[in-house]
């Protein structure tokens, strides 16, 4: 069965390092998403991409992250200076269309020191 | 301002005991109400999607169910593999355009036991 699949699972930095978490969406899919889960919280929206361009975004995604598509088929968040604040469990989520019905890979668990 | 509270926290059953949870949501516009499982340190995994008052989906032991202002995910005779975080969503219709985004409940923790 087709899966999104993310790297790393886990990664601890230093405050105020650059951090890229990377994503493979399922292939046919169009839509690409990254959601945040702060531990014991809910989880959050950060951005919706289509079309090789960021289609809506949060407040949390402000000037330090950046989301690209180098590839055909890579899909990546970077935080340019991380924050203790940072620290949560990044999924990243792809659909075939533009509805709630998303398929989230297992995460990555930032820990920022 | 869209929110989505959901009830119980948390909920402890036997296996074979029936029960519900509530999702409640508040929304300016509603494009759709979507349920999913999350299992620990992975992923929230769908199960339904909801378009409309009235509407219901059902999945094996699960039954979903919309109205106007909350939704209920009913378990039947649940086993224990049932366990697990139940989460709701929201997708709000926006006029801006933006109709991407999912807005999520806190969850209910949903432990069965045998």
């Amino acid at each position: 069965e087709p899966e999104v699949t993310q790297t790393p699972s886990h990664q601890v930095t230093q405050m105020g390092q650059e951090v890229i978490l990377r994503c493979v969406p399922i292939s046919n899919h169009l839509y690409f998403y990254w959601y945040r889960q702060i531990l014991g919280q809910k989880v959050e929206f950060l951005v919706s991409f289509y079309n090789n361009e960021i289609s809506e975004k949060s407040e949390i995604f402000d000037d330090q992250f950046s989301v690209e598509r180098p590839d055909g088929s890579n899909f990546t968040l970077k935080i340019r200076s991380t924050k203790l604040e940072d620290s949560a469990m990044y999924f990243c989520a792809s659909s075939d269309r533009g509805s709630g019905e998303l398929f989230f890979g297992e995460g990555s668990r930032l820990t920022v020191l | 301002e869209d929110q989505v509270t959901q009830s119980p926290e948390a909920l402890r059953l036997q296996e074979g005991e029936s029960s519900s949870l509530n999702c409640s949501y508040t929304v300016s516009g509603l494009r759709g109400l979507f349920w999913y499982r999350q299992d620990p340190g992975k992923g929230p995994e769908f199960l339904f999607t909801l378009y409309s008052a009235g509407e219901e989906k059902e999945k094996e032991r699960l039954k979903a169910t919309l109205t106007k202002k909350e939704s209920f995910l009913h378990i039947t005779a649940p086993k224990p593999e049932d366990s697990a975080t139940y989460l709701c969503a929201v997708q709000p219709l926006e006029f801006s355009g933006g109709y991407n985004k999912l807005i999520f409940g806190a969850g209910t923790r949903l432990a069965v036991h045998p």
